[in-house]
């Protein structure tokens, strides 16, 4: 079974601080993601990589950075936290090439608190 | 305008019963088409894709109108392991990696 895991299941900030989000997957994928996930606004793709040393922006990367040094692991940083960054956060990766890439397989998410 | 827009529900039905959801997308040329199942606190996972022709899975059917945009999922007899949200999910045209997800829609079964 593909697994994904991220560091923390929940995480209490302060505004100004800096804070990394870990997610690893263990089956060998090539695409990673980070989405945050808001009531009444779904999942929103804030940055993907689909090598190492490469990212791409999603819809929402404003306020955020990513980090892929290794292929198993995928690493979200909010330099500066704010409080309208508190939200539920999602780590998911997937297959390089269609059809296998469209199913994603997530973590099981970090609920993050900013003060 | 949401590239992928569904009726949040909530959707409250009894045991046995026939529910359906419809989804609808905007990018007309958009490509491949799914449903994710996101149960309470838990992360989303794939329920199934949907093709052009229709596809069946148990209970489970998946339907996609590409002349109106949209796609819709029937739930045949109903049980209570079903209550969960249900993600309608696109592969936007062009994209070989990203998703496009929906805001979901919430079911719950009733004893």
């Amino acid at each position: 079974d593909v697994k994904v895991t991220q560091s923390s299941r929940y995480l209490v900030k302060r505004t100004g601080e800096k804070v990394f989000l870990e997610c690893v997957q263990d089956m060998d994928h090539e695409n990673m993601f980070w989405y945050r996930q808001d009531p009444g606004l779904g999942l929103r793709l804030i940055y993907f990589s689909y090598d190492v040393k490469m990212k791409e922006k999603g819809d929402i990367p404003e306020g955020y950075s990513v980090s892929r040094e290794k292929k198993e692991r995928f690493s979200l940083i909010l330099e500066s936290a704010s409080t309208n960054q508190t939200s539920m956060y999602l780590c998911a990766s997937s297959l390089r090439g269609a059809p296998k890439n469209n199913e994603q397989f997530f973590g099981p998410g970090t609920r993050l608190t900013v003060l | 305008r949401k590239e992928v827009e569904q009726d949040p529900g909530p959707f409250n039905v009894p045991e046995g019963a026939t529910v359906a959801f419809n989804c609808t997308y905007s990018n007309s040329a958009s490509q491949s088409f799914f449903w994710y199942r996101q149960d309470c606190r838990k992360e989303p996972k794939l329920l199934m894709s949907v093709y052009s022709s229709g596809n069946e899975d148990g209970r489970f059917t998946a339907q996609l109108n590409r002349a109106s945009q949209y796609i819709s999922l029937l739930i045949r007899d109903s049980k209570l392991s079903d209550s969960a949200t249900y993600l309608c999910v696109v592969n936007p045209a062009g994209s070989a990696r990203q998703l496009t997800f929906g805001s979901g829609t919430q079911l719950t079964v009733l004893p």
